[in-house]
């Protein structure tokens, strides 16, 4: 069945460290999205990509970075300039167009040790 | 900067009974799609309902039903026979862009919590 795969599950960072998170789809999907979910802030968009090669920024990319190199393949890196990592993440799809439903990930949990 | 409102943080219903979430957004879009969201304790995100804004008939789904009021920006929820499983997180998200490629960007509220009581 086709879906989005988010791993892993649970990620924990030490101080100063760079972790990455993987979102990976076999929908065939054009556009991809990374959103942080904080308790009582509903879903914040970080970064997003409508095609292989190009992204763009959401609202709050400050200390995250990606790439996206493969259609499919759409990888978030949290960097040590990010100070509050803490927050579940989530990865989005869709195929494009306005008619279209994100389809979503299961998430990583991502906590400072 | 556009918008999208959940007024109602936290609610509860007895099962059986219907519930009404509330939502209002802001988008200078003329053609648009608004959605709700449904995030069980599972945390999954899971498509409940899509209405499409140029169409005046509100959109259904079992027994979920949307009561969509284009002019005032509104687009609430209601759960008929409300059930254990309908218990999550519900979010509301209108299109914040329309790009040339036909991807949007979403702005979701902040959500609300929805219990179901036996």
């Amino acid at each position: 069945d086709g879906g989005i795969t988010q791993s892993p599950k649970y990620l924990f960072r030490k101080e100063g460290q760079n972790v990455t998170l993987s979102c990976e789809q076999n929908l065939n999907h054009d556009a991809m999205y990374w959103y942080r979910q904080d308790p009582g802030q509903g879903l914040r968009l970080i970064y997003y990509s409508q095609i292989v090669n190009d992204f763009q920024k959401g609202d709050i990319a400050e200390g995250y970075s990606v790439s996206r190199e493969k259609k499919e393949s759409f990888p978030l890196t949290v960097t040590s300039a990010q100070k509050n990592p803490t927050a579940f993440y989530l990865c989005a799809s869709t195929k494009g167009g306005s008619n279209q439903p994100q389809h979503f990930g299961d998430g990583t949990r991502l906590s400072i040790l | 900067a556009q918008t999208v409102t959940q007024s109602q943080p936290e609610m509860s219903v007895q099962e059986a009974e219907t519930v009404t979430l509330s939502c209002t957004y802001d988008t200078s879009e003329n053609n648009y799609y608004l959605f709700w969201y449904k995030q069980p304790p599972s945390r999954q995100m899971i498509l409940v309902i899509r209405q499409e804004a140029y169409k005046q008939q509100n959109a259904t789904e079992n027994r979920f039903s949307v009561n969509f009021q284009k002019a005032a920006k509104s687009f609430s929820l209601k759960i008929s026979d409300s059930q254990l499983g309908d218990t999550a997180m519900y979010f509301c998200a209108s299109p914040a862009i329309r790009t040339q490629g036909g991807s949007e960007k979403l702005v979701f509220g902040k959500g609300t919590k929805l219990t179901v009581n036996p």
